[in-house]
């Protein structure tokens, strides 16, 4: 059964800063990674895909990295700003006989002070 | 599109109610995702559809629980009799078909049963 973490849970930095933030998964037989944003009372929002074939995909300030053979991905973020405060998911689909199943980590809460 | 809608934002119930979630997708997406949002557990894959079909619904939780996809724009997620432990944050997405296509998501609703 796949399993995704995100550590740490929580994470309070002060703006400028450049940032990683972690996602491990137990089973590497995975079609993508995506990682989401998610505001206080909204949904969620796809920041990046990453196809199981590649190995970084960026958007703006933000670049996601995947080693699927040590099943780990990191979004770096950089320049962090007030803005970038929200909790950040990351999730597998599962190369499962077409399965369609997003597996989610718990999500990392990230603060951002001015 | 207006994205993936769902109502109501906000329910609160007595223990025993009858409570019913309702969610209209992105026109024509293929894919139809329920889930639950909790503190201890994350996001949980209830059930999905394809083409308005159930496909999985291993995550239901008990037969309390039960959704229905009458059409291509509309899906619900009934639960009855409702319980506390029910309380949750209810998303529903939607997808179009492929391997690596991004997940939609709604706004969520949020479940308070008393």
């Amino acid at each position: 059964k796949q399993e995704v973490t995100q550590i740490p849970a929580a994470l309070s930095v002060p703006e400028g800063e450049n940032l990683v933030l972690n996602c491990s998964f137990t089973d590497s037989a995975i079609y993508n990674l995506q990682w989401f944003r998610q505001d206080p009372g909204k949904g969620l929002t796809s920041l990046l895909l990453i196809q199981s074939s590649q190995r970084e995909q960026t958007s703006g300030r933000l670049n996601a990295s995947l080693d699927k053979s040590s099943g780990r991905s990191t979004l770096y973020i950089a320049a962090s700003q007030p803005g970038d405060s929200a909790t950040y998911l990351c999730a597998v689909k599962g190369d499962q006989g077409g399965s369609e199943k997003l597996v989610f980590g718990k999500g990392m809460k990230l603060t951002v002070n001015p | 599109d207006a994205g993936v809608i769902q109502s109501p934002r906000h329910e609160v119930t007595e223990m025993g109610q009858e409570v019913t979630l309702r969610c209209k997708p992105i026109s024509g997406h293929d894919y139809l995702f329920w889930y639950r949002q909790t503190m201890m557990r994350g996001l949980e894959l209830l059930i999905y559809f394809n083409n308005n079909v159930p496909i999985d619904d291993s995550g239901m939780p008990e037969d309390r629980f039960s959704a229905k996809m009458p059409n291509a724009s509309f899906s619900t997620l009934k639960i009855q009799p409702s319980e506390p432990r029910d309380s949750a944050v209810y998303f529903c997405a939607s997808s179009l078909a492929g391997r690596d296509t991004e997940a939609f998501f709604g706004q969520g609703t949020r479940l308070t049963v008393v």
